[in-house]
């Protein structure tokens, strides 16, 4: 079945410093991709989104590409800040029952950063 | 426009007893679809509505159930708790269509409510 890995975590990072946290993703067919990031207390914000092969999505500082041929949809930002402390989630939407309304998350991946 | 509001926020449950939690969609979408996160799972896919109807299911045993109504808002029960079902369930809304015709996959997430069960 449909399925995303994200790279074990957490991650810690002193303010400023690149960020990449890796995901794959096995799917049936080739749907959007997203990144969620989730802060203390809160539900999931849809960080950004891919609609197809090749394409990149960005959203306050954060990249990531839709890389068909390796699977994978890496989040990157180039300088980190102490605001983005949260967990970020790689989702996937799959095929099944009548709908494209299931998504399937990576196991999430801690961030930490440091001022 | 509004977000996606669940009510209640946090909710203590003593064993054997059920519970019933519930989420607005963001104004004109029509598709809810339901989560539950715990610490040891992760973000798990519970069931999704659109039109009244259960369009997808995950693996939960029958306690879980839901329903939507015809202005969208959607309901999930659980009966009977039992201590594992502590957890924080998150409603999630989507157009089911979007602005060019296809299906439009992306997902807004409301706060979550707290379920703690005793």
């Amino acid at each position: 079945g449909d399925s995303v890995t994200q790279m074990e975590g957490p991650v810690t990072l002193s303010e400023e410093a690149f960020l990449t946290i890796n995901c794959t993703y096995t799917a049936t067919g080739y749907p959007s991709l997203f990144w969620y990031v989730q802060y203390p207390g809160e539900g999931l914000q849809l960080l950004l989104k891919a609609t197809k092969a090749d394409d990149k999505g960005s959203n306050k500082g954060f990249e990531a590409t839709y890389r068909k041929e390796t699977t994978s949809f890496h989040l990157e930002k180039g300088s980190v800040q102490v605001s983005d402390s949260a967990v970020y989630f790689c989702a996937c939407p799959n095929a099944g029952g009548t709908s494209y309304g299931k998504l399937t998350f990576g196991q999430g991946t801690i961030l930490t950063v440091h001022p | 426009k509004a977000g996606v509001t669940q009510t209640p926020r946090y909710l203590i449950k003593t064993r054997g007893q059920q519970v019933t939690l519930s989420c607005s969609p963001i104004s004109g979408h029509r598709s809810v679809s339901w989560y539950q996160q715990t610490p040891g799972q992760g973000l798990q896919f519970l069931f999704e509505y659109f039109s009244e109807t259960q369009r997808n299911k995950g693996n939960f045993p029958g306690r879980f159930s839901g329903r939507q109504f015809s202005n969208s808002r959607s309901e999930m029960n659980v009966s009977t708790l039992e201590l594992g079902d502590s957890a924080l369930y998150l409603c999630a809304s989507r157009a089911f269509r979007g602005s060019y015709g296809g299906t439009a996959y992306e997902q807004y997430f409301g706060p979550g409510t707290r379920l703690t069960v005793t």
